[in-house]
């Protein structure tokens, strides 16, 4: 089974409100990414954890806050964020980090919609 | 710099018609090529993992194969289901996406 799931599957927010994101994976991995996506673009690393410590952190601002609880979850917290932040949210997880070849697995993604 | 560059960046086919798809890469020290498939709206879908030159990989209508300095998703027969965007990726310090190319196909 190589699935990540994440919730909300879409989410409305003024630029005001404070939400999280939220990222499980059960295959044992032990790297996990969250990344932007504009339409019609590839996505965009923003973080990566690596045995559960923040090993990129692709200078994202800080209005976005990336936790790693276990290395099962994943969250982004976000607070004061801007129209131009709406995109697909995607998270995703990988077996080896920095070992061989890593396959990256993606979640479904958040819709994330900043009015 | 490490770079990926799809081609075509859109491709429409008429079901049955078969085609490939680009991929072509300059990283140093190729660790994995990977192609996903993307679905509007939706997380990109794993499909190969490609590593040594000459390696080719299989499922369903779709073949993937590796040279040194480029990839190809071969499309066979295709169905209007195949339609999506097809995302070629190269394992890098991060993983480096190209743009995709995005596939209609015509009953």
């Amino acid at each position: 089974d190589t699935e990540v799931t994440q919730t909300p599957k879409h989410l409305v927010m003024g630029m005001t409100n404070k939400k999280s994101l939220k990222c499980e994976q059960h295959m044992g991995h032990r790297a996990m990414y969250w990344y932007k996506q504009k339409a019609k673009k590839p996505p965009e690393l923003m973080f990566v954890y690596s045995y559960e410590k923040l090993s990129i952190n692709e200078s994202v601002p800080s209005r976005f806050s990336p936790e790693c609880p276990n290395s099962s979850l994943l969250n982004l917290h976000l607070h004061a964020l801007q129209p131009e932040d709406s995109a697909l949210y995607l998270c995703a997880s990988s077996q080896h980090p920095g070992q061989g070849i890593d396959t990256q697995y993606f979640g479904p993604g958040t819709r994330l919609t900043v009015l | 710099e490490d770079q990926v560059t799809q081609s075509p960046e859109a491709l429409r086919l008429q079901e049955g018609e078969s085609s490939s798809l680009n991929c072509s890469y300059t990283v140093s020290g190729l660790r994995g090529l990977f192609w996903y498939r993307q679905d509007p709206g939706k997380g990109p879908e794993f499909l190969f993992t490609l590593y040594s030159a000459g390696e080719e990989k299989e499922k369903e209508r779709l073949k993937a194969t590796l040279t040194k300095k480029e990839s190809f998703l071969h499309i066979t027969a295709p169905k209007p289901e195949d339609s999506a965007t097809y995302l070629c990726a190269v394992q890098a310090a991060p993983l480096v996406f190209g743009k995709g190319t995005r596939l209609s196909v015509i009953a």
